[in-house]
């Protein structure tokens, strides 16, 4: 079974320009993540898609980042303008439906996007 | 809140030493918990989880128990390897399926042979 793909796998701008990230899930995912992962940081959730609707983006900071999923299959994140604190690695992840009531459905990461804004 | 405090690292060790991690949490209801692991260059793999109280996730050789008592999930392995070397994140859901995950930020572990 194919992973979760990203790409670019690395990108440098300078600050005020834009950049986008994509990601293809794993085949069928109905649920897809988009987390920002800070140097020395965990990853913090800025979206999660339903298929191709918005549950969560509560933590996304709307005046700069943008996020979609047509179709409800691939993904774009979008930084428009960059700020140095953008720098981080950007990672995707998707995870299935839950196959009964006490399962868990695992969120599988992909290699992420390292985004190094100067 | 949700969140998770873990030890800060990095850790280093001697082949076949004892590891323990420890991580505690704060969560409103019942979360599950999980490890998980970044090898060098490589993704966030998910190495185990729990997701109940007392539950015992187990995976590799590495072990964590959910203990809702003192709020702790700490990660433990008997004897490490060099191949465990990795940076580890403890992480919580608020879901016992589907659901955003919580992480702490991360320690390193180094293994020396």
């Amino acid at each position: 079974e194919a992973g979760v793909a990203q790409s670019p796998r690395y990108k440098i701008i300078e600050k005020r320009q834009s950049v986008a990230f994509w990601c293809n899930p794993i085949s069928g995912h109905a649920t897809l993540y988009w987390y920002q992962q800070i140097l020395g940081q965990g990853p913090k959730l800025l979206i999660q898609f339903q298929n191709n609707g918005v549950v969560d983006d509560s933590q996304l900071p709307k005046d700069r980042f943008s996020a979609e999923r047509l179709k409800g299959v691939d993904s774009t994140l979008k930084i428009q303008p960059a700020k140095l604190e953008d720098s981080a690695v950007y990672l995707c992840a998707s995870q299935g439906l839950s196959s009964g009531r006490d399962s868990y459905n695992e969120q599988f990461f992909g290699p992420g996007t390292r985004l190094t804004v100067l | 809140g949700n969140s998770v405090t873990q030890m800060e690292g990095p850790v280093t060790l001697s082949e076949e030493a004892f590891l323990t991690i420890n991580c505690t949490y704060t969560a409103t209801g019942y979360p599950s918990l999980f490890w998980y692991v970044q090898y060098p260059g490589e993704g966030l793999q998910l190495l185990l989880k729990a997701t109940k109280a007392d539950d015992k996730g187990s995976n590799k050789g590495f072990e964590a128990t959910y203990r809702k008592e003192t709020t702790s999930f700490h990660l433990e392995k008997g004897s490490v390897q060099v191949s465990d070397s990795a940076v580890y994140f403890c992480a919580l859901s608020r879901g016992s399926t589907l659901g955003r995950l919580y992480f702490g930020r991360g320690t390193q572990l180094t293994v020396w042979p």
